[in-house]
């Protein structure tokens, strides 16, 4: 089975500062695949990032970055300089063989406020 | 806009009454997935579609619901005799495979509320 554990329930932080989104996946499979979705308000999931297990180089788009460790099963999202606009719920998500890779397994998700 | 749409995007019924969502995807996104969001958690998977064939179901999806996606474009989602248990967001998502996995990218939602 695969599972998901986003432990921060909700982060706040001050704009500019660097905040970090931590993410921690549980699968037996050798291969699958990681994502991070932004949630606004609005609802809707945004795609941020997919990231398929052979592959642990780090990546960085703008601000954003993330950290693939396959060591510690994990994989955290960081911020830097955050802006008000990057108030959202985040969510990590797993796709693994055993489904067909169709399915996302969800964390319940890290709240981030990000006051002016 | 080419992006996933779902409507309505709100929905409030009283227990026991039908509603239907509607999704339209991507053009040419020939994968099809509902999930269902409860406050505070993240969505789970329901069910989903490759072109109009159903290919799998969660056992979340009781036989009070039903889903649709008669000619491999629009789906609906039906649930009967709504429970108040019932009320969530329900995301529509849709992706294009051609043999390998690519991200889904989801719709806004529509917000179900039973009373």
């Amino acid at each position: 089975a695969q599972k998901v554990t986003q432990a921060q329930t909700e982060i706040s932080v001050v704009e500019k500062e660097d905040v970090t989104l931590d993410c921690v996946y549980e699968t037996r499979d050798t291969t699958y695949y990681l994502f991070w979705y932004k949630q606004p308000p609005s609802g809707e999931l945004v795609f941020l990032i997919r990231r398929n297990s052979f592959d642990e180089q780090n990546e960085i788009s703008g601000r954003y970055s993330w950290n693939f460790q396959k060591s510690t099963s994990s994989f955290n999202f960081t911020i830097t300089a955050s802006q008000v606009v990057d108030s959202a719920v985040y969510f990590c998500a797993l796709s693994a063989p055993n489904t067909g890779f169709q399915k996302l397994v969800f964390g319940t998700g890290t709240r981030l406020l990000v006051s002016p | 806009d080419t992006g996933v749409s779902q409507d309505p995007r709100h929905k409030i019924t009283k227990r026991g009454q039908n509603v239907t969502f509607r999704c339209d995807p991507i053009s040419e996104h020939n994968r099809l997935y509902w999930y269902r969001q409860t406050l505070g958690q993240g969505p789970e998977f329901l069910t989903y579609f490759q072109n109009e064939a159903q290919l799998e179901k969660s056992r979340l999806l009781s036989d009070r619901f039903s889903a649709e996606r008669p000619k491999g474009s629009f789906s609906t989602l039906e649930i009967q005799r709504t429970e108040q248990g019932d009320s969530a967001m329900y995301l529509c998502a849709s992706s294009l495979y051609r043999g390998l996995h690519t991200e889904a990218f989801f719709g806004q939602g529509t917000r179900l509320t039973v009373v």
